[in-house]
């Protein structure tokens, strides 16, 4: 079955304190691994596709990184803006749906 | 280009009750989706479409309907409305399946006394 883990659940972070959230999934055959941050009452927004091990995408102060069964979202001098939940997600083993994890929530403190 | 736009923000609904949740998207996605997300939980795929005319099951079908007549619009159409449909509901689009980036709306959120 396709699945996918967040942890930690929650985690707090002071200004400028360095970090990582992880994802492990398990599916047949991974056509994408996607990363998305949601903030209180909005959709998700997409940050970041992952393709094959090794892989790595940078924007700002974010870098996804992935292995052949997790992906680490580093989080470098994070500032409070960057507080947020961050959804990880992996096509199905059918390629019609994503399937999420409950995700993680940052909070940033200055 | 507004992306994926969805009416309403906010509904109450009681139990019985019918409604349409309305998403449109103007980036000629031929890809459409449904997701539900509960606190503390993973969205959750309701339908999907992959074109005009063509509709299919996701994960958690029961209760809701949908319907596809053009590619810009994708309605949701719950019934008989149970509190268990207490949600917050997210219309996505992507321009194919597997493995391409899906685009999200707003969302809806439904509250079922």
């Amino acid at each position: 079955e396709d699945q996918v883990t967040q942890s930690p659940e929650a985690l707090r972070l002071q200004e400028g304190e360095s970090s990582s959230l992880n994802c492990s999934y398990t599916v047949s055959g991974l056509r994408g691994l996607f990363w998305y941050r949601q903030d209180p009452g909005k959709g998700p927004e997409f940050l970041f596709t992952l393709y094959s091990a090794g892989e790595e995408k940078e924007k700002e102060r974010l870098k996804a990184t992935l292995t052949k069964k997790e992906s680490f979202l580093h989080i470098t001098a994070p500032k409070p803006e960057d507080s947020a939940t961050y959804l990880c997600a992996v096509q199905n083993q059918a390629g019609t749906a994503l399937i999420f994890g409950k995700g993680t929530t940052l909070s940033v403190s200055s | 280009n507004a992306g994926v736009t969805q009416t309403p923000k906010f509904r109450i609904l009681k139990i019985g009750q019918s409604m349409t949740l309305q998403c449109t998207q103007d980036m000629n996605h031929n890809y459409m989706y449904w997701y539900r997300q509960d606190p503390g939980m993973g969205l959750k795929l309701i339908y999907y479409s992959v074109g005009a005319g063509i509709t299919d099951k996701g994960e958690v079908p029961n209760g809701y309907n949908v319907s596809r007549s053009t590619t810009e619009d994708f309605p949701l159409r719950l019934e008989l409305a149970a509190p268990s449909q207490t949600s917050v509901y997210f219309c996505a689009s992507s321009p194919a399946l597997g493995g391409e980036t899906q685009y999200f709306g707003p969302g809806t959120r439904l509250l079922v006394l």
